[in-house]
């Protein structure tokens, strides 16, 4: 199954972009890549999700190596209201019965400073 | 507002009680999920409902015991719960089972005392 590594935590000025990385070097070619946030009191937040070509949407953008052992979620004008956990996942495999489902690792933990 | 809404908030119970966690989710998804969420641990997923099908994962204890009436609705009946299990329990619902995007709810904040 693809494992992520994220770095435990990140700052970043208010106003500025925020580029968060990810790994998964053993992930598989038919895996999506997945970015989800949570908020402090709040549920998980779908953000954006993308196979192997960028992907750009009213929250993000993400970029993806060519070699897919990598990505990069990028807010482009980060606000306080982005503080969050950030989490990058892939499909794996968790379900007895085969069923895929997503995996939730420890994520990146992003402080947007004023 | 994310469309999923779990009831109650925040629940304190006893371990001999028995109270149920109820989620409702208005986007028209066929899928819908119970996640655990403990202090300093990953989000564990615990059971997957699709339409009137469970998938169940092995690891969960008898004492959570979900049931599904209908693609909307989802509950969690909870019994004779230990202290371990104080936890964030939280819903999310997608169009179909699997990795499809998920949409959750704020959860339930469980004490068990």
């Amino acid at each position: 199954d693809a494992k992520t590594t994220q770095p435990t935590s990140m700052d970043c000025a208010e106003g500025r972009a925020a580029n968060l990385p990810c790994n998964h070097s053993t992930i598989s070619g038919n895996e999506y890549v997945y970015w989800y946030r949570q908020i402090h009191s709040q549920g998980p937040q779908y953000i954006i999700h993308g196979l192997k070509n960028n992907e750009t949407n009213e929250m993000a953008s993400l970029i993806i190596t060519e070699d897919r052992k990598s990505s990069t979620l990028i807010l482009p004008h980060a606000t306080l209201r982005d503080t969050a956990v950030y989490y990058c996942i892939v499909r794996v495999l968790v379900m007895d019965t085969g069923r895929r489902a997503l995996t939730f690792g420890s994520g990146t933990r992003l402080q947007v400073q004023p | 507002e994310t469309g999923v809404t779990q009831t109650p908030r925040h629940l304190v119970m006893g371990m001999t009680n028995k109270k149920s966690l109820k989620c409702e989710q208005h986007l028209g998804h066929n899928a819908m999920y119970w996640y655990k969420q403990s202090a300093k641990k990953p989000l564990e997923l615990m059971f997957v409902y699709s339409l009137e099908e469970r998938v169940e994962n092995n690891s969960v204890p008898s004492r959570f015991s979900p049931e599904c009436p209908n693609s909307s609705h989802l509950f969690l009946h909870l019994h004779t719960l230990q202290p371990e299990d104080s936890a964030l329990y939280l819903c999310a619902s997608s169009q179909a089972r699997g990795s499809e995007p998920q949409h959750f709810g704020d959860g339930t904040r469980l004490s068990i005392l």
